[in-house]
């Protein structure tokens, strides 16, 4: 069955930078790309980009553009997301997903790594 | 870039009774492959959320049949025939046609 597994909560400082894995099984990895999204406290859900796990090509949210970075390990069927300059407004649970684009549309979730911006 | 707006904001329902979402798109979502790349999540408390239906009415495997899905371009509708327990959630649209991907606002389903 197919399942995305996450890292752990993380605490960081402002400024300070993040880095959230994504361990897929189950799936052909190559087949789809991997989205990132994530959910502030008590609000909806915001789609900060896509990757290719066949190309490593990539689409980014622009106001994520310059801080963020996604990329994928296909030998470990890992995904990874970087994000960079943390502010308080960066706390929130962020979610792998797989897919995000056309068919693909996000049919199976990570359990969420929630990320904590505090001094 | 796209803006999806949900309505309404918050649903309560009876158990038994049915209930419907609308999801609405500034601008359309029907691709150039003629597809249409719009799909429903629920969200339940504490949970990631879950998708129900992808290309506007595509039941995803184990989604129960009182959830339905329906609408064309840019006006979208999700129903449940007959609320349970079990559905009370936020649920979300996305769109998954143009670049960047977008979702709704969101809608909070509970039981009257």
């Amino acid at each position: 069955q197919v399942q995305l597994v996450q890292s752990g909560a993380e605490v960081k400082k402002p400024g300070a930078s993040v880095k959230v894995s994504c361990k897929a099984s189950g799936y052909t990895f190559t087949t789809y790309g991997i989205s990132w999204v994530r959910q502030a406290p008590g609000q909806g859900l915001e789609w900060m980009g896509w990757i290719s796990a066949y190309n490593g090509n990539t689409n980014y949210a622009q106001r994520f553009q310059g801080r963020v970075t996604m990329t994928t390990d296909t030998s470990t069927k890992m995904a990874y997301m970087e994000l960079r300059s943390l502010r308080s407004d960066d706390t929130a649970v962020y979610f792998c997903t797989r897919g995000g684009p056309y068919s693909s549309g996000c049919d199976y979730w990570g359990q969420g790594t929630l990320v904590t911006v505090s001094s | 870039d796209v803006v999806m707006t949900q309505s309404p904001l918050s649903l309560p329902v009876t158990l038994g009774q049915p209930a419907s979402i609308s999801c609405r798109s500034s601008h359309s979502l029907v691709h150039s492959d003629g597809n249409t790349y719009l799909n429903w999540f629920l969200q339940r408390p504490g949970q990631a959320p879950r998708r129900l239906i992808s290309k506007v009415s595509n039941r995803d495997s184990g989604v129960p049949d009182r959830f339905s899905g329906s609408g064309s371009g840019t006006d979208f509708t999700l129903k449940i025939s007959r609320v349970e327990a079990e559905d009370v959630g936020v649920y979300y649209c996305m769109q998954g046609t143009h670049w960047p991907l977008a979702f709704g606002g969101g809608t909070k389903v509970e039981i009257k």
